[in-house]
């Protein structure tokens, strides 16, 4: 495992709920990735922080959608009034070595029934 | 069309055989190329990266990038069945990674 915890692994919900995804680093990062894989396909970006602020969000990131990174350590995600289509699995991610090497945690795997 | 082209397999070894997968890219920003294992419910490992042309060694695997091609490899010596996951290529242009579909391989014993 990478130095990166999500919380929960898995999350079942049901159409029209909000649900909110944690992102911890064991380490300090200046930025942060997050990172969306639905079935059979890879993982699309979604926004990235350096430190606190969010300087990108992709077109993905629909307006039901926010991240936060409110210390510069941990991040969350959440969704609002949930969709079918919003079933996949998120993902953190870091750059632990290099500002090119982005390390990945286990993800939380959304399902909304 | 995606910036990023992986031809999903499936593909099945015979242990020890090699294994080669490839991908292509359109986006002629992308500087720095990634290869991920994935095994099912679990999120990418780094397994490979470079950013110029060439090859690069690290045990069993072998990561090629041709940008004039504008096309990557990587090949996997003497497979074992443990490397059966799904590979995914990446590609990275402004810190943001663009990743291949992934190509599942299965190395039968």
């Amino acid at each position: 495992d990478t130095g990166v915890s999500q919380d929960p692994r898995h999350k079942i919900t049901k159409r029209g709920q909000n649900v909110t995804f944690r992102c911890d680093p064991i380490s300090e990062h200046n930025r942060l990735y997050w990172y969306r894989q639905t079935l059979g396909q890879g993982p699309e970006f979604l926004t990235y922080f350096q430190n606190e602020a969010q300087l990108e969000k992709s077109r993905l990131l629909s307006d039901r959608f926010s991240a936060e990174r409110p210390k510069g350590s941990f991040s969350t995600l959440e969704i609002q009034r949930t969709e079918q289509g919003d079933s996949a699995m998120y993902l953190c991610a870091v750059p632990e070595q290099g500002p090119y090497e982005q390390y990945f945690g286990p993800g939380t795997r959304l399902t909304v029934t | 069309q995606k910036e990023v082209e992986q031809d999903p397999g499936p593909l099945s070894v015979p242990e020890g055989a090699i294994v080669s997968l490839n991908c292509t890219y359109s986006n002629s920003a992308f500087q720095y190329f990634m290869w991920y294992r994935q095994y099912s419910r679990k999120g990418p490992e780094l397994l490979m990266y470079t950013y110029s042309s060439g090859n690069k060694e690290d045990g069993r695997f072998t990561a090629q990038v041709d940008k004039s091609s504008k096309y990557i490899s990587l090949f996997i010596r003497d497979s074992q069945p443990s490397d059966s996951a799904t590979y995914l290529c990446a590609m990275m242009s402004d810190y943001k990674l663009s990743f291949g579909a992934g190509t599942t391989v299965t190395v039968r014993a």
